[in-house]
């Protein structure tokens, strides 16, 4: 059974630091990866998405890397601001399936 | 092109009652899936569905709960003689065409049971 782990589970830092994210998953034997944004009370916006193939993806200010053989991902903001408060929540797609898997979550807040 | 709608967005019922959470997938999806956040929890699958058919429920609690995507409408969750702990944010999730596309979820609904 596949399980997602995220660490930390809450993150605080001042605005413009540099930041990353952690998450780590049992089975390797995954499809793809992806990382989500949830603000409060709100739905999931994806951010990115890595194919089992890859071994990373950018997007702005964004990039996540993929190490399917340890079962780890991580992800990296760069020049973090306020607006970048939010919870990250890393899901993962088994190979041959169609349920995501997700982790608890990292509470980032940003500091002004 | 619309996201994913889910209404109602927040949903207050007391114990016994039943909860009925509607899902409209994105134009031309015709895979939906629905998710559960618990507090404090990650979100946990419940069940997958295509055009009148369930796939997978075998993340749905066996009693009280069930779901259905008909032919014309939204996907319906449903959940029957509702318990102080069925408050959750649950979410729904369109994908196109292939089960393991890129599934695009909707802004949630907060069911509270009092």
């Amino acid at each position: 059974k596949q399980e997602v782990t995220q660490i930390p589970a809450a993150l605080s830092v001042p605005e413009g630091e540099n930041l990353v994210l952690n998450c780590s998953f049992t089975d390797s034997a995954i499809y793809n990866l992806q990382w989500f944004r949830q603000d409060p009370g709100k739905g999931l916006t994806s951010l990115l998405l890595i194919q089992s193939s890859q071994r990373e993806q950018t997007s702005g200010r964004l990039n996540a890397s993929l190490d399917k053989s340890s079962g780890r991902s991580t992800l990296y903001i760069a020049a973090s601001q306020p607006g970048d408060s939010a919870t990250y929540l890393c899901a993962v797609m088994g190979a041959g399936s169609y349920q995501l898997t997700f982790g608890k979550g990292t509470k980032l807040s940003v500091i002004p | 092109n619309a996201g994913v709608m889910q209404n109602p967005r927040h949903l207050v019922r007391r114990r016994g009652q039943e909860a009925r959470l509607r899902c409209s997938p994105m134009k031309g999806h015709s895979h939906v899936y629905w998710y559960r956040q618990l507090p404090e929890e990650g979100l946990k699958f419940m069940v997958y569905l295509q055009k009148e058919n369930i796939i997978d429920e075998s993340g749905m609690p066996k009693e009280r709960f069930s779901a259905e995507f008909p032919k014309e409408g939204p996907s319906i969750l449903r959940i029957q003689q509702v318990v102080r702990g069925d408050s959750a944010a649950y979410f729904c999730a369109s994908s196109p065409q292939a089960p393991q596309e890129t599934q695009y979820f909707g802004p949630g609904t907060r069911l509270l049971v009092l």
